[in-house]
């Protein structure tokens, strides 16, 4: 079946760590995003990418890093200059251009330590 | 002034209520409007989708527009506590520089009580 796979599902970092939350998916299409959501905050845009080798920031880039190397994959970094990573992270992706909405993965919930 | 609004509640309602959920915008040019359903620590899902103004109904659900107020809802018939979720409106333009881009609400908590 397509679909996106976000893993881990759940991760712990320590300050000043690195991470890197892994976002694959088989349905073909071209534009991936990753948003992070807060309680009582909704979804907030870090990244997005429409086309491979191409990336935008979104609202909320300070502290993250993206690539876009294959088609299927958009990998997010969450850097040691991110002072509050706390969230649960989710990747989409869609069709681009005049598509009907997002395919969403299950999520990352990142919890520093 | 966030591009989309919505109350976060939560909201409370006895099975079988008909629940009202809305949003408001600002931006003139969104013309494609999304509900997705959102259960507790899971990706959210695709519900209703509609274009431009008008009423869409699937099932116990049904989706409005009303463009020149620049406000949309879902409506749920029925209610029954598998409904309990966190639904979020989302909405994009079809046209410039964002087309693509889905700008969402901050999503509305749900629970239906048996």
């Amino acid at each position: 079946d397509g679909g996106i796979t976000q893993s881990p599902k759940y991760l712990f970092r320590k300050e000043g760590q690195n991470v890197t939350l892994s976002c694959e998916q088989n349905l073909n299409h071209d534009a991936m995003y990753w948003y992070r959501q807060d309680p009582g905050q909704g979804l907030r845009l870090i990244y997005y990418s429409q086309i491979v080798n191409d990336f935008q920031k979104g609202d909320i880039a300070e502290g993250y890093s993206v690539s876009r190397e294959k088609k299927e994959s958009f990998p997010l970094t969450v850097t040691s200059a991110q002072k509050n990573p706390t969230a649960f992270y989710l990747c989409a992706s869609s069709t681009g251009g005049a598509s009907y909405g997002y395919t969403f993965g299950s999520g990352t919930r990142l919890t520093v330590v | 002034q966030k591009e989309v609004e919505q109350d976060p509640g939560p909201l409370s309602v006895p099975e079988g209520a008909i629940v009202s959920l809305n949003c408001t915008y600002s931006n003139s040019a969104f013309q494609y409007f999304m509900w997705y359903r959102q259960y507790s620590r899971k990706g959210p899902e695709l519900l209703m989708y509609t274009y431009s103004s008008g009423n869409k109904e699937d099932g116990r659900f049904t989706a409005q527009v009303d463009k020149s107020s620049k406000y949309i809802s879902l409506f749920i018939r029925d209610s029954q506590p598998s409904d309990s979720a966190t639904y979020l409106c989302a909405m994009r333009a079809d046209r410039g520089s964002t087309l693509g881009r889905l700008y969402f609400g901050r999503g509305t908590q749900l629970t239906v009580w048996p």
